[in-house]
C-alpha cells in the first residue's frame, strides 16, 4: 500500500532557528500534500494544502513567512519553521494524496517538534 | 472552527465488551472517514462511508452516518487490548476546486485487558 515517510520523527532546536521537516510519498506520486499540527491531547488542525509545483494554500490564522512550504517534486514536500519560538513546539503531521477524489490520504508518522 | 465534535472524550472498556464513539459535524460533506492514532504517531484510515451511504462494516468495525442529523457513529465489537488507541472522525468535503480533510476531536479509547 502507499508509505508516506517523514522525517525527522523528532528534534529539539533552540529558539530563532529554523526547523525543515520533510515528507515523502515512497510508491506513488502526490499530488498534494497536506499539513497538519497537532497539540497534546487535541486534534488535528489543518495548516496547509500544497499542490506538487504551485504555491501551498494556508488556511486562516497559519502565518505563511513563519510556516514554510515547498512542493518541489511529486514525491517531496517540505514544511520549514522559521525562526522557531517555544509555541511552535507541537507534533507536525504530513498526508499525501496521489490523486482526485478522496482515495490515497496517507499519514506520515508525525515529528514531535519542541523548541527550547 | 469547523472541526467536528466526538463523543465521549475519553472511553475505557473491558476486553471483549463493544465501543461506540460519535461524531457531528456541521457542513456538508462528500464523505466521512475514521482515523486510528496510536499515541504519539501518524494516524491509520480505519473506515470510509459515502454520503449517500448508511451503514459499512469492515472487520470488527460498524460506521454508521445520518446525513440529516450530521452524525456518524463507529463501534468496535469484541475489543481488544491492542484497540486502545484515540480515535478521530474527519470530513471531508470539496469546495470551490480544493478539497479538505477536516477532523473531530477525537475520541481516547482504552481497553483494560
Amino acid at each position: 500500500g502507499a508509505v508516506v515517510s517523514q522525517h525527522p520523527s523528532r528534534v529539539i532546536c533552540k529558539s530563532g532557528t529554523s526547523v525543515k521537516i520533510e515528507c515523502r510519498s515512497l510508491d506513488f506520486q502526490a499530488t498534494t500534500m497536506f499539513w497538519y499540527r497537532q497539540f497534546p491531547k487535541q486534534s488535528l488542525m489543518l495548516m496547509a494544502t500544497s499542490n506538487e509545483g504551485s504555491k501551498a494554500t494556508y488556511e486562516q490564522g497559519v502565518e505563511k513567512d513563519k510556516f514554510l512550504i515547498n512542493h518541489a517534486s511529486l514525491t517531496l514536500s517540505t514544511l520549514t519553521v522559521t525562526s522557531a519560538h517555544p509555541e511552535d513546539s507541537s507534533f507536525y503531521i504530513c498526508s499525501a494524496r496521489s490523486g482526485g477524489g478522496y482515495y490515497g490520504y496517507t499519514f506520515g508518522s508525525g515529528t514531535r517538534l519542541t523548541v527550547v | 472552527s469547523q472541526q467536528g465534535e466526538e463523543d465521549p472524550q475519553a472511553l475505557s472498556i473491558q476486553e471483549g465488551e463493544n465501543a461506540t464513539m460519535n461524531c457531528s459535524y456541521k457542513t456538508s460533506i462528500n464523505n466521512l472517514q475514521w482515523y486510528r492514532q496510536n499515541s504519539g504517531r501518524g494516524l491509520v484510515h480505519l473506515i470510509l462511508i459515502r454520503s449517500n451511504e448508511r451503514e459499512k462494516h469492515s472487520g470488527r468495525l460498524r460506521v454508521t452516518l445520518d446525513t440529516s442529523k450530521k452524525s456518524s457513529s463507529l463501534l468496535i465489537t469484541a475489543s481488544r487490548a491492542a484497540d486502545t488507541a484515540s480515535y478521530f472522525c474527519a470530513t471531508f468535503r470539496t469546495q470551490g476546486g480544493s478539497e479538505k480533510l477536516v477532523f473531530g476531536k477525537g475520541t481516547k479509547l482504552t481497553v483494560n485487558p
